[in-house]
């Protein structure tokens, strides 16, 4: 168990630019998530995906930000024309299939703290 | 929709006394409930879960917490603080038949020496 991996640590972009996010899931988990932390707030959701299908989208994810999982592996989320708005840490997280009765819980990566200029 | 409340942005107790961070909670259906730990420059950490079962829950680091299904909480506690306790502390909640967590805005947990 190597831990869900994420790149790059920080990003600092400026308002206007695409900006791309890299999440790597621990290997056997199947469900991967994406959440949004601003400062003094939780995670807020933003979507998952179990294996390569994207199961759900929160309001929150405008038609800018983009999400994949092409072979239900690593995960990349995508920002299209940043705004400042956009500025916080992007977290990712994944666990074990879903199945009613077992304790399901998520591990988080450290995050991606993107900066819009 | 489910929703989750943290009415402390900050707690501080000294070490050796026992601590209680508080959440109360929303949610249609039965609740899974969770504590979830944020150290400084770390990603969040699981600490313990509530599914079903006896109310009191044990989890990491001699932490638990108590589910009250009349009052719709789940209080985080733990009987003598340590200074290593101070971090960042999220409730979260979801039912059983929907798979996103749901998270409070956090407490901030400052043990003193």
């Amino acid at each position: 168990d190597t831990g869900v991996s994420q790149d790059p640590r920080h990003k600092i972009t400026k308002r206007g630019q695409n900006v791309t996010f890299r999440c790597d899931p621990i290997s056997e988990h199947n469900r991967l998530y994406w959440y949004r932390q601003t400062l003094g707030q939780g995670p807020e959701f933003l979507t998952y995906f179990q294996n390569e299908a994207q199961l759900e989208k929160s309001r929150l994810l405008s038609d800018r930000f983009s999400a994949e999982r092409p072979k239900g592996s690593f995960s990349t989320l995508e920002i299209q024309r940043t705004e400042q708005g956009d500025s916080a840490m992007y977290l990712c997280a994944s666990s074990p299939r879903f199945d009613r009765g077992l304790n399901e819980k998520l591990f988080f990566g450290s995050g991606t703290q993107l900066s819009v200029l | 929709a489910q929703s989750v409340a943290q009415p402390e942005d900050q707690v501080n107790v000294a070490e050796g006394n026992p601590l209680t961070v508080k959440c109360t909670y929303s949610v249609s259906g039965n609740p899974y409930l969770f504590w979830y730990v944020q150290y400084p420059n770390r990603g969040l950490q699981f600490l313990l879960k509530y599914i079903t079962g006896d109310n009191l829950v044990k989890g990491s680091y001699g932490f638990e917490a108590e589910f009250n299904k009349s009052q719709t909480s789940f209080h985080l506690k733990k009987p003598s603080a340590l200074v290593s306790d101070s971090a960042l502390y999220f409730c979260a909640v979801r039912n059983s038949g929907y798979s996103t967590l749901t998270f409070g805005k956090g407490t901030m947990l400052l043990v003193s020496p």
